[in-house]
């Protein structure tokens, strides 16, 4: 185990509604990285937070956003959601380098929150 | 664009032989790639990882190569065991990315043949 934890771990939404995930990062990490992964499909990165600002950011749109908490915990909401956005969506945590934190090495993967919209 | 694809979706292996995944990258940048074993209904479970400045790595019966000259990364799995059944993503982290951007690939399913 990773020491991530993600909730809650299956969730069913209708189109239009929006959702809130939540991840408690790793004891002593201090970055956070959400992924979505289609089914079939590797994990797409969304953005990742680096003490509570988002540092990054791939190809999504605005309706995804994400905030983090002095501890370190993260959460991911999407607004509007439409049915592409039935995924797996993983949290990882990870340490950042020394001399450049924002940069980190390994990151450790949540066992993900399966979310549903019809 | 920036991509890393693998050679085969799918590999069978007989238990007790040794599994090699391949992987191919395309994005000359990156500075560090790492492999993610995932078990159905589970997250990506790190395995083992590579810097730029490696063209081999050993860890607990694996082995990644490094070959930047063709762009190639390849993850061996000596003796081949049941639990080591799972889809196994090759990842790469772009070095002009402030952030720890890992792209993935679409991942190959091991099955293993009693």
């Amino acid at each position: 185990e990773t020491g991530v934890t993600q909730s809650p771990t299956h969730l069913i939404k209708t189109r239009g509604q929006q959702v809130t995930l939540r991840c408690s990062s790793q004891s002593g990490h201090n970055t956070v990285s959400w992924y979505q992964q289609a089914l079939g499909q590797g994990p797409q990165f969304i953005f990742q937070y680096y003490r509570e600002e988002e540092n990054g950011r791939g190809n999504f749109p605005p309706r995804f956003s994400g905030l983090q908490f002095p501890n370190y915990s993260s959460e991911l909401n999407v607004n509007a959601l439409e049915l592409d956005d039935s995924a797996l969506y993983l949290c990882a945590s990870s340490r950042g380098l020394a001399g450049d934190e924002r940069r980190t090495r390994t990151q450790y993967f949540g066992p993900g929150t399966r979310l549903l919209v019809l | 664009g920036e991509s890393v694809g693998l050679h085969l979706p799918t590999l069978s292996v007989q238990e007790g032989d040794n599994s090699i995944i391949n992987c191919a990258y395309s994005n000359s940048a990156s500075d560090y790639f790492i492999w993610y074993k995932q078990e159905s209904g589970k997250g990506p479970q790190f395995i083992i990882d590579i810097r730029s400045n490696m063209d081999k790595r050993q860890g607990q019966r694996v082995t990644v190569l490094l070959n930047k000259t063709v762009k190639h990364l390849s993850l061996q799995i000596a003796a081949t065991q049941p639990g080591d059944s799972a889809v196994y993503f090759c990842a790469e982290r772009p070095r002009y990315s402030s952030a720890s951007k890992i792209i993935f690939g679409s991942g190959t399913r091991l099955s293993i043949r009693p």
